[in-house]
């Protein structure tokens, strides 16, 4: 049972323009979304997160939007450049509930959206 | 500083051999995971140590063995691997109590 989604295998966007990556989850003890970039053969590298307290979080060119209850999650990435071709994974976590012991948490993903910033 | 450094980056073994991956970070964190990531497929979580002690363990196989030396350095080890293993494996590390996970670049195995 696949507790977050990202149902768009892949985006073109063009450059300049807004891209738009969806995520949604099942799971409603999730409280805690992080998005995640990643290039082919690469470790994933920290974007953005967003604790469910909030419904938006700004970093300079990407802002995620959560609706909780909808059990959706966006990233937007304005404006779109090149560089910004990779994967993307949305991932959760339940926050103490899922506390493993002496603070690790465990985080859920999603299959990943394949982005592509056409120039 | 947010580094995750993993050795080696490639790694090529047979079914008989007995290799070790090595995971190093310094940023003081003490949360520690392995991964193994396949092609087109989200990082799969195989080993949690937190405080230098195994927290969490799904369901991986014996022939993967995590160690966790020092509050910086995470390895795993491998004895006996099928071609099925053949993947990326990744190190991640986390602040106690947060749950933003730093990765690694990941080791790229292969098994013949």
């Amino acid at each position: 049972d696949q507790q977050v989604k990202q149902n768009s295998p892949s985006l073109s966007v063009q450059e300049g323009r807004i891209s738009i990556l969806n995520c949604d989850y099942t799971n409603s003890m999730f409280d805690y979304f992080l998005w995640y970039k990643k290039y082919p053969a690469e470790g994933p590298t920290f974007l953005i997160s967003i604790s469910s307290i909030k419904d938006k979080n700004e970093d300079g060119r990407f802002t995620v939007f959560l609706n909780k209850s909808a059990k959706h999650l966006s990233l937007h990435i304005v404006p779109s450049q090149p560089g910004d071709s990779a994967v993307y994974f949305c991932a959760a976590s339940q926050g103490p509930a899922a506390y493993s012991g002496a603070g690790s948490y465990q985080l859920t993903f999603g299959k990943g959206t394949k982005l592509s910033v056409i120039p | 500083d947010t580094e995750v450094t993993q050795t080696p980056k490639h790694l090529v073994m047979g079914m008989t051999n007995k290799k070790s991956l090595k995971c190093e970070q310094h940023m003081g964190h003490r949360a520690m995971y392995w991964y193994k990531q396949k092609a087109k497929k989200p990082p799969e979580l195989m080993f949690v140590y937190s405080y230098e002690k195994l927290s969490i363990n799904e369901s991986v196989p014996s022939r993967f063995s995590p160690e966790c030396p020092n509050s910086s350095l995470l390895n795993l080890h491998l004895h006996a691997l099928q071609p099925e293993d053949s993947a990326l494996y990744l190190c991640a590390s986390a602040r106690q109590g947060q749950e933003t996970q730093y990765f690694g670049p990941g080791t790229r195995l292969l098994v013949l």
